[in-house]
This record gives structure tokens, sequence and C-alpha cells, in this order.
């Protein structure tokens, strides 16, 4: 079981198509990050939102394009994808305190493959 | 910014013996150090994590340690079992604004043999 809850698991889409790919929290966690992750390697930032509002975009193609509806809700949206853009896209939420660090709690992923 | 090495890459131990996994840091800012294992097809999920204000932190068989000085933090595992057998991630966590900048090690595959 998770904290953060992703849809769809596995999604297969041509170059062609526009679809979304959806994250909810309910641990009332005030940052929310979007990562990419390809096979061995270590999960990529792609973009943070804080409060609803995006603070962080690390130089993401726009043919992928985040949305914050709520305080709960982040979705991702894919037009134009390239097969390259074929991985493992993770959503992470992290609660917002006063002091050092906080974990990040990762969903379980949607496998994304481009045809 | 912050750059993170872990080593090693590949770990093999016998099921029963200990495995250790290191990792170094470079910005001292940095003020927190969670360890993710990721199952192969899973998501990352935290395991343990220390803060710089701690040396050393201990849950049953797994122990962190963390050596501020150094810049060094490292996993150890004790009495493995096959179940062990994943990727682990180090990081390195500083509050940056709005959000927890993470920066992750490369990774460690680590594989207990039965």
């Amino acid at each position: 079981d998770t904290e953060v809850t992703q849809t769809p698991k596995h999604l297969v889409m041509g170059m062609t198509n526009k679809k979304s790919l959806k994250c909810e929290q309910h641990m009332g966690h005030r940052a929310m990050y979007w990562y990419k992750q390809k096979a061995k390697k270590p999960p990529e930032l792609m973009f943070v939102y804080s409060y609803e509002k995006l603070s962080i975009n690390e130089s993401v193609p726009s043919r992928f394009s985040p949305e914050c509806p709520n305080s709960s809700l982040l979705n991702l949206h894919l037009h134009a994808l390239q097969p390259e853009d074929s991985a493992l896209y993770l959503c992470a939420s992290s609660a917002l305190v006063t002091g050092g660090g906080q974990s990040v709690h990762f969903g379980n992923g949607t496998r994304l493959t481009v045809t | 910014g912050e750059n993170v090495e872990q080593h090693p890459s590949t770990l093999s131990v016998q099921e029963g013996d200990s495995a250790v996994i290191k990792c170094t840091y470079s910005d001292s800012a940095s003020n927190y150090f969670p360890w993710y294992k990721q199952e192969l097809g899973k998501r990352p999920q935290l395991i343990i994590d220390i803060r710089s204000n701690v040396g050393e932190k201990k849950d049953q068989r797994i122990a962190v340690t963390l050596n501020k000085t150094a810049k060094h933090f490292s996993l150890h595992i004790t009495e493995t079992q096959p179940e062990d057998s994943a990727v682990y991630f180090c990081a390195a966590t500083l509050k940056s604004g709005g959000y927890q900048k993470v920066t992750f090690g490369t990774g460690t595959k680590l594989q207990v043999i039965p």
C-alpha cells in the first residue's frame, strides 16, 4: 500500500497521442513532484509544485505539461512524445515544515511506453 | 550544486552475511540523508534516514552512520536475507525554499545469494 496513488499503472501510447498521468495524495503535503526514472538509474527530477504553484521546471521539454488542480492532485499531460521518453514516471510528495529536510514519499509509478 | 557518490555499484553477499553501502556528498548544507530500497518494477521506498545532528541510527537489521566532517554516510545490513535483494539509493537532502531538494546516489544493486 502507498499513500501516494498514481494512475494508470501502465500506459502505451503512440507519438501522436495525448494522454495524462494522475497522482493523488492525502497526507496534507504541500510539495508535489514528478520524477522520471530510466532503468538502472536514480529518479531524475522533472517538476516541483509548492503550495500548488510551479516552483521548479528542470528544463523539461514542452511535450510534458504539469498541472496541479489542488493541494492533493497532480497531473502530467503528455503530447507528441518520443520513444526515448519511455520510462517509469514517479509522483512524490513531501511535507513543508520549518527546520531540516524531510523525506519524499513516492507513488508506485506509471510505466510509460511510447511506440 | 550537491553531488552524491555511491559505492559499490553492485554487491553480492551470501545469505546471513552483512552488506555495506557507502556514499559521500559534497554540500555541507545537506542535512537529511534518506536511504531508499527499490525492488524490480516497484517504487523507491524509504527504509531508513538520518539527520545531520545524529551520528548513527538503527532499525532492526538496518543501520545508518553519518560522518558529517568527512561528508560520508553508510548503510549497513546485517543477517542479509534473499528479500533484501534490490537496488538501494542513498540521497542527500536539504530544504530549498518550498521543496525538498534531493540528490540521489547512482544506486547499488544488492544480490543476496541463498
